[in-house]
């Protein structure tokens, strides 16, 4: 089955600073990656997805990069904010019709230093 | 609109006793997930189900059993409930096909005592 591994696992950066979370998967057929955000104690919530057909995605301060032949994908969110702080999961999906399963990573806190 | 709706939120189990966590959809959506959440391990699949009356296991099925009789619902069961039961519980709704996004409820928090 799909392996998604997740680095860093914490994260710390100052407010106005950039951060990076990246991830790696196993499976070559996997076609959709999101992420999401999870607050203390709230649900997690997708800010962002890329598709296999793309190789990056813009929203606002938030950006996701896709390199399929290395396999990984990652985050960047610039001008960090207060608000920002959070757990972080990047998933993975496989491309069977009727087995929409996602993987997820093992998730990044991120905390910004006001 | 509701979303994804989650019942309970907070419950407190002996060992070896049962129950249920309810899953409510309104939003006609075909796929329905069990998720449990632990610290320091994300989020990992029990059960799904890709439409009425169908279910199959995910990464971390032993211990529990769904049901689906109707699309706006899933059923999470613990028949005898374990401490290593205690976690997390968190629902989740897409719809068919390519790019479905996955909709998360509240969860619910479980104690196993």
């Amino acid at each position: 089955g799909e392996n998604v591994e997740q680095h860093p696992s914490t994260l710390s950066v100052q407010e106005g600073d950039s951060a990076v979370i990246k991830c790696t998967y196993s499976d070559s057929a996997s076609n959709y990656f999101p992420w999401y955000k999870q607050e203390l104690g709230k649900r997690p919530q997708l800010i962002i997805d890329i598709r296999s057909n793309v190789g990056e995605k813009k929203d606002q301060r938030i950006a996701v990069t896709l390199n399929k032949t290395a396999k990984h994908f990652s985050l960047h969110i610039t001008e960090t904010q207060p608000e920002d702080s959070a757990v972080y999961f990047c998933a993975a999906r496989g491309a069977n019709f009727g087995n929409e399963k996602l993987t997820f990573g093992t998730g990044t806190r991120l905390t910004i230093i006001p | 609109n509701a979303g994804v709706t989650q019942t309970p939120k907070f419950r407190v189990l002996k060992t070896g006793q049962s129950m249920t966590l309810l899953c409510a959809q309104d939003m006609n959506h075909e796929y329905m997930y069990w998720y449990r959440q632990d610290p320091g391990m994300g989020l990992r699949l029990i059960h799904y189900s890709v439409g009425e009356g169908t279910t199959a296991k995910g990464e971390v099925p032993d211990g529990y059993n769904v049901s689906r009789l109707k699309k706006q619902n899933f059923l999470l069961g613990l028949e005898s409930a374990a401490p290593s039961q205690t976690s997390v519980y968190f629902c989740a709704s897409s719809y068919i096909g390519y790019g479905g996004t996955q909709h998360f409820g509240d969860g619910t928090r479980l104690s196993i005592l």
